[in-house]
């Protein structure tokens, strides 16, 4: 099966730096990488996600980057806040053909802390 | 707040027992997944339904099984519990099954004692 797995587990700058998180994936029918955030006693909650035929996605502060002959894929927040602190969790999964078999496999997450 | 509701928000059982947990997806959801979150195993995926039907299965053991209603809500069954089964239990949902965001509930959590 697939094994993702996340470096660092945690992570701490100061505010206004960038912050990086990076993963790996050992399934090459891997083909959907989401990355979520999840507050202290929070439910997960999806920041971007990047599919196999794209290279690099952007959503103002941040953004994914995906090798998938390297099979490896990073997190990279830009600007820092504060309020960015949580811990952050890559995940991978395959779709079939149909598109409806849907298995994510998440790493072991990032706990990213960013001082004021 | 993501539209998915779960019950009950805290459960506190013996070990040997049996527990139900409930899920109700967002209004148009097809997909209901089951996920369960500890300190030593992380996030894992355990099961999906997509519109009643079973459609994908992780590490779920086998005193464990789930099912998904008619009305599309699911309940996730846990017997003989363990002291190993306390945890976090993420139910999410999403439109459809493939690759569409998942929605996740607030959770519930689990203590066996």
């Amino acid at each position: 099966g697939e094994n993702v797995e996340q470096h660092p587990s945690t992570l701490s700058v100061q505010e206004g730096d960038s912050a990086v998180i990076k993963c790996t994936y050992s399934d090459s029918a891997s083909n959907y990488f989401p990355w979520y955030k999840q507050e202290l006693g929070k439910r997960p909650q999806l920041i971007i996600d990047i599919r196999s035929n794209v290279g690099e996605k952007k959503d103002q502060r941040i953004a994914v980057t995906l090798n998938k002959t390297a099979k490896h894929f990073s997190l990279h927040i830009t600007e820092t806040q504060p309020e960015d602190s949580a811990v952050y969790f890559c995940a991978a999964s395959p779709l079939n053909s149909g598109g409806s078999n849907y298995k994510l496999t998440f790493g072991k997450g990032t706990l990213l802390t960013v001082n004021p | 707040d993501s539209g998915v509701t779960q019950t009950p928000k805290h459960l506190i059982t013996a070990t040997g027992q049996r527990v139900t947990l409930r899920c109700s997806p967002r209004s148009g959801d097809l997909s209901v997944y089951w996920y369960q979150q500890s300190l030593d195993q992380g996030l894992q995926f355990l099961i999906q339904y997509y519109n009643g039907e079973e459609r994908a299965k992780g590490n779920i053991l086998e005193r464990f099984s789930a099912q998904q209603f008619p009305d599309l809500h699911s309940e996730l069954n846990l017997s003989s519990l363990e002291l190993g089964d306390s945890a976090l239990y993420f139910c999410a949902s999403s439109l459809g099954g493939g690759g569409d965001e998942q929605f996740f509930g607030p959770g519930t959590r689990l203590t066996v004692l």
